[in-house]
């Protein structure tokens, strides 16, 4: 597509329960991340897809997240048992290797 | 461990004034260097970069960056600000790493802008 797609574009879940977020990156982009904004924290890095490699997950704040790229392309941010705290905008960028980044309209995660 | 600051979280301006906004950033290396712009429900956008080179750096939408490596700064200008600037404004630079996508952003300064 012409763009980065996120889906969906909100999500209001019940504390606890587990939430699939999906990245849709721009075809042919190698490189994927994932970024949480929320008040108070500003944009923090989460994780990071390149090629085959091992994913960078250095940015992820507890055991509760995890993603996977398939394929190389899409992408899923899985958070289980969430939590309040976890209310936030879940951003997905790509790029290709070392120029800058293109994100999509993010995901607004709101946890009840 | 590399930082980025804005020291302005909010900045109001009349349309046709001239725009500055600050970024400051601690880097050991020559840094890679970023400014997007962020509109309400809208993703980031990016408006320009410097990576190495001319430290005056042209983006989109009229906006300017110049890169001083004795202020370790990296502000944004822009001559004459319209309507549709407003919005929420963010630099960034890499996280210490050669990974130029794993930035690190400064709070974000909001700029509204006033008819």
């Amino acid at each position: 597509g012409a763009g980065v797609s996120q889906s969906p574009s909100n999500k209001v879940t019940e504390k606890g329960k587990d939430v699939e977020l999906r990245c849709d990156p721009i075809s042919g982009h190698t490189a994927l991340y994932w970024y949480r904004q929320s008040l108070g924290q500003g944009l923090e890095f989460l994780i990071y897809f390149q090629g085959n490699s091992a994913p960078d997950k250095s940015g992820l704040p507890s055991d509760r997240f995890s993603a996977e790229r398939t394929g190389g392309s899409v992408s899923t941010l899985t958070i289980q048992r969430t939590q309040q705290e976890d209310s936030a905008v879940y951003l997905c960028a790509s790029s290709l290797a070392g120029t800058a980044l293109h994100f999509g309209n993010g995901t607004r995660l709101t946890v009840t | 461990a590399q930082s980025v600051t804005q020291p302005d979280i909010h900045i109001t301006v009349s349309e046709g004034a001239s725009l500055e906004l600050r970024c400051n950033y601690s880097y050991g290396a020559t840094p890679y260097l970023f400014w997007y712009v962020q509109s309400p429900g809208q993703g980031l956008q990016l408006l320009l970069k410097y990576f190495s080179g001319d430290t005056l750096v042209q983006g989109i939408k009229g906006f300017e960056a110049e890169f001083k490596r004795s202020q370790s700064s990296f502000n944004l200008r822009k001559p004459s600000v319209h309507w549709s600037d407003a919005a929420e404004y963010f630099c960034a630079a890499p996280g210490g790493s050669s990974n130029t996508g794993k930035l690190i952003f400064g709070q974000g300064t909001t700029l509204q802008v006033k008819p």
